[in-house]
């Protein structure tokens, strides 16, 4: 079976540096998604890892280490607009996504 | 290439009705999944249609149903409406391999279903 835990809320001051963990375990694993939610709006992508490391996108990273069933979304230089939920997903032995309940970011002044 | 569309944005019913929402994929998408999201909840997997062919379905009663058209756009049924079915419901359409290999959802902006 696959299940996946991440933390249910953050708090972080703008300007500054948050990491976001993501915890799984999974009887099939196929890389991991990140992806972002504004209040009120759509899920957006923001990375996907399948190999172990750190992928940089500007501002946002995301590690995955596969041995221990672990990832985090490392966002830096924080900005008000940062504020949203995180989701986490991974897929199944069925290819299909699971994901995680979200971490809701708020990014204070 | 536009998004991926869905079909009314916003909707109120009252218990015991019916309601059938929709999704266009991506142009050139085969796959379409939905999802239920709840304060809290996260988003909950309902099914997924490739090739008008449902391939996964999630933990949900058999009042959801769907289906999935040539042209990949999907329609999504719920049927003796309760309390519990309001929600935003998204879709979301990809473009795996051959191999079902998962990729990188898109998500439509979502249906809010609000019960009455």
């Amino acid at each position: 079976g696959q299940n996946i835990d991440q933390p249910t809320e953050m708090t972080a001051t703008e300007g500054a540096i948050v990491q976001i963990n993501c915890t799984y375990q999974t009887s099939g694993f196929n890389g991991l998604f990140w992806y972002q939610q504004h209040a009120g709006e759509a899920p957006t992508f923001l990375s996907y890892n399948v190999l172990d490391g750190l992928e940089e996108k500007g501002r946002f990273s995301s590690f995955l280490s596969r041995s221990k069933g672990y990832s985090y979304l490392l966002l830096k230089e924080l900005q008000m607009k940062d504020s949203a939920s995180y989701l986490c997903a991974g897929p199944d032995s069925n290819y299909q996504l699971i994901w995680g309940a979200g971490t809701k970011l708020i990014i204070k002044p | 290439k536009a998004g991926v569309t869905q079909t009314p944005r916003y909707l109120i019913k009252t218990r015991g009705q019916q309601v059938t929402l929709s999704c266009s994929p991506i142009s050139g998408h085969r796959s379409v999944s939905w999802y239920q999201q709840t304060p809290g909840q996260g988003l909950q997997f309902l099914f997924e249609y490739f090739s008008e062919t449902q391939r996964n379905k999630g933990n949900f009663p058999g009042r959801f149903s769907g289906r999935q058209f040539s042209n990949s756009r999907s329609e999504m049924n719920v049927s003796t409406l309760e309390l519990g079915d309001s929600a935003l419901y998204l879709c979301a359409s990809s473009s795996p391999g051959a191999g079902g290999q998962t990729y990188e959802q898109y998500f439509g902006p979502g249906t809010r279903l609000t019960v009455t």
